[in-house]
This record gives structure tokens, sequence and C-alpha cells, in this order.
């Protein structure tokens, strides 16, 4: 059974605070995403890696960073948590584009993060 | 730029009824397109795709429609059953592009 696993279900931080959102796979995926879901927006893209020290940005990376240090391991970091950051954050894994006829990606469970 | 939208922010159907989520999208190059299925405080699960060299694809009560010169595609689901009431995203991918795009959602409701 694949698996994506969200250190977090809820955290609540306060403004200015520095906040890690850590999130493994175990099924051994090169691709792994950073997404936010707020109402009306959908889901849109923060970061992404598709390889162990290799990021891209998203949509919207303003405010937030990002570390791949090993290869089932993707975690967000927020420097300085504001209260715009509040939010559904949703990681993902996926195959590299190509290797697969199915390319769908996989999330986790998803961390709600307030900022007080 | 939303190049993938979902105009309908919610929907109502009652059980046993035929449920149409539809969506457009703008930009010509997608090649694979994908619906999720989200419930409340957990993380979307995917439900059904479609290569752009269809214009169906069936699993199930699940079908997906797409319509490549208008550029849109739709999920139908029939019959609606209690359990479909979540929050369903379209979502499409370009040819080698590593990264998904999503539209806004749509939340279904079932009614008894």
């Amino acid at each position: 059974d694949v698996k994506v696993t969200q250190s977090s279900r809820y955290l609540v931080k306060r403004t200015g605070e520095k906040v890690f959102l850590e999130c493994v796979q175990d099924m051994d995926h090169e691709n792994m995403f950073w997404y936010r879901q707020d109402p009306g927006l959908g889901l849109r893209l923060i970061y992404f890696s598709y390889d162990v020290k290799m990021k891209e940005k998203g949509d919207i990376p303003e405010g937030y960073s990002v570390s791949r240090e090993k290869k089932e391991r993707f975690s967000l970091i927020l420097e300085s948590a504001s209260t715009n950051q509040t939010s559904m954050y949703l990681c993902a894994s996926s195959p590299p584009a190509g290797t697969h006829m199915n390319t769908e990606a996989f999330f986790g469970q998803g961390t709600r993060l307030t900022v007080v | 730029d939303q190049q993938v939208k979902q105009n309908s922010p919610s929907l109502s159907v009652q059980e046993g009824r035929i449920s149409i989520l539809n969506c457009d999208y703008t930009n010509s190059m997608f090649d694979y397109f994908l619906w999720y299925k989200k419930y409340p405080a957990e993380g979307p699960t995917f439900l059904i795709s479609i290569s752009s060299i269809k214009d169906k694809n069936e699993d199930g009560r699940f079908t997906v429609f797409l319509n490549k010169s208008a550029k849109h595609l739709s999920l139908h689901i029939v019959p609606s059953q209690p359990g479909d009431s979540a929050v369903y995203f379209c979502a499409a991918k370009i040819p080698g592009a590593q990264k998904l795009v999503f539209g806004q959602g749509t939340r279904l409701t079932i009614n008894p």
C-alpha cells in the first residue's frame, strides 16, 4: 500500500516563528510536491522537487523554502510564519513523467496550519 | 492565469441521480487529465484519468468525457451515493512536465 506521510495533522504557530512541515514517501518516487489548499483557490503549487537536492519554484513560492536531502523526504519551511500562511498544506509524490502510463500524484493526509 | 477552471464551486444532487462535474482548460498542450476526490481533513485521492487520445474513460460508476475541441472535460457519477459527497478537483498535465495543474474544486453534496 503506497504511502505519503505528513508529520503533523494539525499545527498552531505564532507569527514570526520558523515552521517545518515534513513529508515522507515510501514509493521511491523521484518527484515530490508541496501544495496549499484554500477555499475557492483550489490546490496551488508552492515548490516541487524532481530529484535529491533539486527544487523548482511553483506558482506561489514567496515566504517558503524547501529541502530535499534524501529521496524519500521533502520538507517545507516557512521562514517567518504569517497569518496569511494559515492553510491546509498537502504533500504529494509521483514517478517521473513518461516512465509510467499513469502519472497520478499520491497525496499525504494534509497538515492544517494555523498561524496566530 | 487559471489554466484549469472549475466554474461551479458547489453542486447538490439527489441520491441515485447522475452527478456531472465540469472542468475547462485553456492550454492546448495538456495531454493527460485527472480527477481527484477530497474529503475534509484528508488528502486528495486519485479517482480517474483520461489521455488526450481518448474521449471517454469509464471505471464503475465514474466516467470521464473529454472534448478537446471545446477544451472541456466532465466527470459523470451514476448513480450518485452519499459517500460521493466530497470536493472534486480536476487536474491536467503537459507532456514531459512533472507537475499537475489543478482547478479550484467543486464541492459535491449528495442528498438522501
